[in-house]
């Protein structure tokens, strides 16, 4: 098993530009979750899917769009960068709602 | 909605001693509290939870305790260790119409001195 897998690992973007970050989980896993990390921020949601076709608001949505086509993959698109999302991203997978969330190793993104 | 508040920030300790984590959430109905472990440059893993129908739970040197009452639960770890060093960080589950999200507390940088 993979678990949960995330790219690019390193990405810099500049002002305007749109890309979508990838993760992808092989443990057939419901429920995912998209999370960016700030210093002194903890971990703050942005989206969440409880599985294919069903997403959901996280705390901090404004600026990214997701879609969930299938159990694996939940990709995050960051629609028009900002410097404000210059941030470490993690996805992460768990069985049930309440339940272990397994992360990916995190994308580092830098918006100029 | 859900607010967890962690303390303290940063925490230092000798190699040996005892080290506690706390953290307050608010919201009365949350019912699943996990602690998280993160060291420099990886991704968080989970070292241990609890749910509220327990007061306590224990793995090795690692405890968590739940008061309901007062909505808060702590982390301690026993006999640190060097590779105890870490940023740790706890949660809570805010309730949503699809069920749980986990609301994350902003973090604990500890460091064991040896």
């Amino acid at each position: 098993n993979a678990g949960v897998t995330q790219t690019p690992k390193f990405q810099v973007l500049k002002t305007g530009q749109s890309m979508t970050l990838q993760c992808a989980q092989d443990m057939n896993h419901e429920y995912m979750s998209w999370y960016r990390q700030d210093p002194g921020m903890g971990l703050r949601l942005i989206h969440y899917s409880v599985g294919a076709g069903i997403t959901d608001q996280g705390e901090v949505p404004n600026g990214y769009n997701v879609s969930r086509s299938t159990t694996e993959d939940f990709p995050l698109r960051l629609l028009s960068a900002a410097p404000s999302q210059t941030s470490v991203y993690f996805c992460a997978s768990s069985r049930g709602s309440a339940e272990t969330q397994y992360f990916g190793p995190g994308t580092r993104l830098l918006v100029l | 909605g859900e607010n967890v508040e962690q303390h303290p920030s940063t925490l230092s300790v000798q190699e040996g001693d005892s080290a506690v984590i706390k953290c307050t959430y608010s919201d009365s109905a949350s019912n699943y509290f996990p602690w998280y472990k993160q060291e420099l440059g990886k991704r968080p893993q989970l070292i241990i939870d609890i749910r509220s129908n327990v007061g306590e739970k224990k793995d090795q040197r690692i405890a968590v305790t739940l008061n309901k009452t007062a909505k808060h639960f702590s982390l301690h770890i026993t006999e640190t260790q060097p590779e105890d060093s870490a940023v740790y960080f706890c949660a809570a589950t805010q309730l949503w119409e699809y069920g749980n999200k986990l609301v994350f507390g902003a973090g604990t940088i500890l460091r064991v001195k040896s």
